[in-house]
């Protein structure tokens, strides 16, 4: 099992460029999570999923849109970055009730 | 969200048992208490988590107090390598999104 798998792990973006981060887990797992952890900083939740087809924001989800169109997939996609979305970026999945399955990150910087 | 409360840091010695503790004193009856750790430069990692009963893995041990209102994360002998942030998190299955929300976890620092 791969787990949980983010691409790109590094990206640098110029402000205003969009990009979407990609999520892949093959644990069948139902609960997908984003979240971004600043430097020095805990992690905080950008937007989750509990299904195929349903989502729902998280404590910073503006300048972010999410999408769940397969159990496997959730990707992230950021429009017109800005130097506040510089950041690492973690993809995580659940089943219900169990231990969360983290990627590696991606590691953005918006200049 | 209920919410726990860690100590900011914590020392160990390398091969000594490390005890983390947690107060969770407004945890529900349906709250798992999980618990995760980050090394530096990278992405947390599930260490253990419970309901009730005491839990035990390769990792390490939870030993979770009676009344639940307190939990202990037990690192049965440390290495250079469990030194990490250490994330003490309820889970709750109601309301549907059983998301996790990290706070600012102990830092565990392992001398040789």
């Amino acid at each position: 099992n791969a787990g949980v798998t983010q691409t790109p792990k590094f990206r640098i973006l110029k402000i205003g460029q969009s990009m979407t981060l990609q999520c892949t887990q093959d644990m069948n797992h139902n609960y997908m999570y984003w979240y971004r952890q600043d430097p020095g900083m805990g992690l905080k939740l950008i937007y989750y999923s509990v299904g195929a087809g349903i989502t729902d924001k998280g404590e910073v989800p503006n300048g972010y849109n999410v999408s769940r169109s397969t159990t496997e997939d959730f990707p992230l996609r950021l429009e017109l970055a800005a130097p506040s979305q510089t950041s690492v970026y973690f993809c995580a999945s659940s089943n219900s009730g169990g231990g969360y399955t983290f990627g590696s990150g991606t590691r953005l910087t918006v200049v | 969200d209920a919410k726990t409360t860690q100590p900011n840091s914590m020392e160990s010695n390398e091969e000594e048992p490390v005890h983390l503790p947690c107060n969770h004193s407004t945890i529900s009856g349906t709250d798992y208490i999980h618990w995760y750790r980050q090394l530096p430069s990278q992405g947390p990692e599930y260490v253990i988590h419970g309901l009730t009963s005491n839990v035990n893995n390769r990792m390490a041990s939870l030993a979770i107090a009676e009344d639940r209102k307190s939990s202990t994360l037990i690192l049965h002998r440390a290495t250079l390598r469990d030194a990490a942030v250490y994330y003490c998190i309820l889970r709750s299955p109601q309301g549907g999104s059983e998301k996790l929300v990290f706070g600012k976890g102990t830092k565990l620092t392992v001398n040789p």
